[in-house]
């Protein structure tokens, strides 16, 4: 079946102004993640959402920060008024989710939004 | 808290050799979960494995193996008979049940196979 899909796949855009990336997780995952590689590092966790649970928003790294999920399918990841350390490799994930142990756990990465602010 | 460490930030051998990818993790917790993934230059994060922390049995799959060890803390992955084709950073992370949902990831390990 279909993976995990993002859009754009590329985005440049200039300091200060606002973007949002895309993400349509695995059908039927109920679980879905944001997080931020910044080069040459590992990631780092943004934000889950599990179905209609309050989202985990631990990992948003200032206000500027913020996302969406409609029920259990695409999220939107907002940045408002970017700035230069913003630009990186955003990656969205899913899995099956619901406190289901074992595969439940596994989560399936996108290709990612790679941002670049200007 | 939670870490993972992966010590060897670039490794470089010639195809066929076999090689050993390190990652240490740090928990108090007795459950959760190790996982592999393997991220080629195109970027797309691709899943390898997943071990609880009750089943230390090695696993072997083709040539990868996984030696996971409670009493150091440590998963490491082998590649046996490396090609090029494995060339790509590789990154172990861990999930602590108690401890939200997020995986937190080791700084990764390049792997460059030349022939």
């Amino acid at each position: 079946g279909a993976g995990v899909s993002q859009s754009p796949s590329n985005k440049v855009t200039e300091k200060g102004k606002d973007v949002e990336l895309r993400c349509d997780p695995i059908s039927g995952h109920t679980a879905l993640y944001w997080y931020r590689q910044r080069l040459g590092q590992g990631l780092e966790f943004l934000i889950y959402f599990q179905g209609n649970s309050a989202p985990d928003k631990s990992g948003l790294p200032s206000d500027r920060f913020s996302a969406e999920r409609t029920g259990e399918s695409v999220s939107t990841l907002t940045i408002q008024r970017t700035q230069q350390e913003d630009s990186a490799v955003y990656l969205c994930a899913s899995s099956l989710g619901g406190g289901l142990a074992g595969e439940g756990e596994t989560q399936y990465f996108g290709p990612g939004t790679r941002l670049l602010v200007l | 808290a939670q870490k993972v460490t992966q010590a060897q930030t670039e490794i470089s051998v010639v195809e066929k050799e076999d090689v050993t990818l390190d990652c240490v993790y740090e928990t108090r917790d007795t459950t959760y979960y190790l996982f592999w993934y393997k991220q080629p230059p195109s970027g797309e994060l691709v899943f390898l494995i997943r071990r609880n922390s009750f089943d230390e049995q090695n696993e072997i799959s083709g040539r990868y193996s996984w030696n996971f060890q409670k009493s150091t803390s440590s998963f490491n992955f082998t590649i046996t008979a490396s090609q090029v084709v494995d060339s790509a950073v590789y990154f172990c992370a861990l999930r602590v049940v108690n401890s939200g949902y997020a995986l937190n990831f080791g700084k990764g390990t390049s792997l460059l196979v030349t022939p």
